[in-house]
């Protein structure tokens, strides 16, 4: 079973932020965070991964509370493009360190 | 970098014959290739994981005889489905992993397969 909790669907004004949120309360110190998004009918494509940091690349950024019990993924300037299903996941290193999916958020950006 | 390929992009075939899929890591050695399932409306499901020149490990509930994976190169991995069924019919999406210990994926673009 998915280790994450997310809400199932968002909406999103195009060009505003989309806030993504993530509950992960049973992480293990190994684990990472990871965020794939899903366009219909497409493969999963990987966003952003973070341990403890907050982390930030040319997609989004990853923002990892101290606790690492929650997370939020950040598209700063949402388009109509960004219409996918998130995925968060947490997985660890070494043989073990499965991609499990959740259902995901269904993130709707809007004109 | 980190391409997937997957060949054919679709398929359809009859009930009873058996339909081979391709996933091909493009610029990158893969050590571990993953075949997925989705269903419409639901998410996607491990299936089987398979390093280069060993047997692929089945997920619970996933008949390996029916999924035949063979990974012969750290570039290819096959799945092919055999004695195919209407039930079977699913989109199919393979990732795979470059570096070991590090889960981080690259996915293919999927095969839709449809049994008629």
């Amino acid at each position: 079973d998915a280790k994450t909790t997310q809400p199932p669907s968002m909406d999103c004004a195009e060009g505003r932020a989309a806030n993504l949120p993530c509950n992960h309360s049973t992480i293990s110190g190994n684990e990472y965070v990871y965020w794939y998004r899903q366009i219909h009918s497409q493969g999963p494509q990987y966003i952003i991964h973070g341990l403890k940091n907050n982390e930030t690349n040319e997609m989004a950024s990853l923002i990892i509370t101290e606790d690492r019990k929650s997370s939020t993924l950040i598209l700063p300037h949402a388009t109509l493009r960004d219409t996918a299903v998130y995925y968060c996941i947490v997985a660890s290193g070494g043989s073990q360190g499965n991609l499990i999916f959740g259902k995901g958020t269904k993130l709707s950006v809007k004109p | 970098g980190a391409v997937v390929s997957q060949h054919p992009s679709w398929v359809i075939c009859k009930s009873g014959t058996s339909v081979k899929i391709e996933c091909r890591s493009l610029d990158f050695q893969a050590t571990t290739m993953f075949w997925y399932r989705q269903f419409p409306k639901q998410s996607l499901m491990l299936m089987a994981t398979s390093n280069e020149g060993s047997k692929a490990t089945y997920e619970q509930g996933v008949e390996k005889d029916k999924f035949l994976i063979n990974h012969a190169s750290l570039t290819l991995s096959t799945l092919t489905v055999t004695s195919a069924h209407p039930e079977d019919s699913s989109f199919y999406i393979c990732s795979a992993r470059a570096t070991p210990g590090v889960p981080e994926q690259y996915f293919g673009p999927g095969t839709r397969l449809t049994v008629t």
